[in-house]
């Protein structure tokens, strides 16, 4: 069964930029129907959906994280990318990758996520 | 603050029935978009426990059960049991926002 597993830094420094990666084992990535997507919890909080990438490249990001994100795709390597930038203490959380259906807009499977501190 | 609303908390006693709520909007639950669930145990990531409002994936227990009215939905939960203390949240998609929505979370705490 597909399997989806973040990897990046664990500490990012205030005003840079939050790099992290999604291979996806188990399946391809370039398989219609699906949107890769990111997704975040802050502590304690719930789950934030942070934007979503087509094999094909078309993106979709939440509004309020728009000017800040970029997602992309790499379809030799079965991966995709999140680029979070200028980050601040705020986007200390959890961030997830998952696969959605497209048209049916449901998650499933996740990754096991990974905590990712903002701090000097 | 989360565009759909969760009870912070809700509780209930082993074998006991509990309902967690998810309430949205004309431009989500109520433009007619699905509702899914998700289960977070401690520690874990989420996962798909309810799809398209009423359909348990495989594998999912039929104590769970999903339901939709309106601008809202619910999540029900008969026979508690220890192992269901976990985290629940509602998700679906808003059309002014463009994108998915979640809500804020409900804790499950069996007495």
């Amino acid at each position: 069964q597909v399997q989806l597993q973040e990897s990046g830094p664990g500490l990012v420094t205030p005003s840079q930029t939050l790099s992290l990666t999604c291979t996806v084992s188990g399946g391809s990535i370039s398989s219609g129907g699906y949107y890769w997507t990111w997704i975040r919890q802050h502590p304690g909080k719930g789950l934030e959906w942070i934007g979503y990438i087509f094999y094909s490249g078309s993106t979709s990001y939440n509004p309020s994280l728009k000017s800040r994100v970029t997602i992309s795709v790499d379809t030799s390597y079965n991966q995709f990318s999140l680029k979070l930038s200028s980050v601040t203490a705020a986007d200390t959380a959890v961030y997830y990758c998952a696969r959605l259906l497209r048209r049916r807009n449901w998650f499933d499977p996740w990754g096991q996520g990974t905590l990712v501190t903002v701090s000097s | 603050q989360s565009v759909l609303t969760q009870p912070p908390s809700v509780s209930g006693a082993p074998g006991q029935r509990v309902t967690i709520s998810c309430t949205g909007s004309s431009s989500n639950i109520g433009a007619g978009y699905d509702v899914h669930w998700y289960q977070q145990l401690p520690g874990s990531a989420p996962k798909l426990l309810i799809y398209g409002n009423n359909n348990r994936p495989s594998g999912v227990s039929d104590r769970f059960s999903g339901s939709k009215s309106a601008t809202s939905a619910s999540l029900a939960i008969t026979g508690l049991q220890a192992e269901d203390e976990a985290d629940y949240s509602c998700q679906s998609y808003d059309s002014s926002l463009s994108g998915v929505v979640f809500g804020g979370g409900t804790k499950l705490t069996v007495l």
